[in-house]
């Protein structure tokens, strides 16, 4: 069966822009979850969706924001870019978020902020 | 709050086994992975445990958790030019609404 997909794979923007990155789960799968990587921090949640509400928010900025729709598909959303918004944003996928065999994560989108 | 510590680096020679330790402080820590991350990719799961298990086997891997120490270990036995990654250690808990809660990455080197 697919993977879990994220679209675009590579994306740079200039500062104060805004951005929209999309991920579509295994079919079947309604808990999507977003992560950010950097370098300096590694990894970092974002948010949690499961059937198109917001079940758990990371300590991000309010310029970072999610949805998700009816066919579990999610879409995130960074506003007013800054520098450090540049990472590998990784978003991952289970039945319902609470299995024991963990997330099944994208390959990732890398956003650029220059 | 709760941490996962892993040490950054690990440097092993091909054919040898790789064992990759990891510590966490959740003490009601439920679920507990094994992650492999290579270069540009996202996040692969390799391996899982529970935590009233002692030890999880899975082809050339093999999952040791001491539950009093909270200590994690992955061994890759004969390890390979194709093992060269990152290892990220994982837990999870009903406390923590299941969000997993991420090492910093081991990372793998396989000299020749």
């Amino acid at each position: 069966k697919a993977g879990v997909t994220q679209t675009p794979r590579y994306l740079i923007k200039t500062r104060g822009q805004q951005v929209t990155l999309s991920c579509s789960p295994i079919s079947g799968h309604r808990s999507v979850s977003w992560y950010q990587q950097t370098p300096g921090q590694g990894l970092q949640f974002l948010f949690e969706y499961f059937s198109e509400t917001q079940r758990n928010k990371g300590n991000f900025p309010g310029r970072f924001s999610g949805r998700q729709f009816s066919n579990s598909r999610s879409e995130m959303n960074v506003s007013t870019l800054e520098l450090g918004d540049s990472a590998l944003y990784l978003c991952a996928s289970s039945l319902s978020g609470e299995e024991n065999y963990g997330y099944t994560f994208g390959s990732g989108t890398r956003l650029t902020v220059v | 709050g709760e941490d996962v510590e892993q040490s950054l680096f690990l440097s092993v020679r091909e054919g040898d086994s790789s064992v990759i330790n990891c510590t966490y402080t959740d003490s009601s820590s439920t679920y507990l992975y094994w992650y492999k991350q290579e270069p540009g990719a996202g996040l692969q799961l390799l391996t899982y445990i529970f935590s009233n298990m002692d030890m999880k086997q899975d082809q050339r891997l093999t999952v040791l958790l001491n539950k009093k120490d909270k200590h994690l270990s992955l061994r890759i036995a004969d390890t390979q030019t194709g093992d060269s990654a990152i290892y990220f250690c994982a837990e999870s808990s009903v406390d923590s609404n299941y969000q997993l809660i991420w090492g910093a990455g081991t990372k793998l080197i396989i000299k020749p």
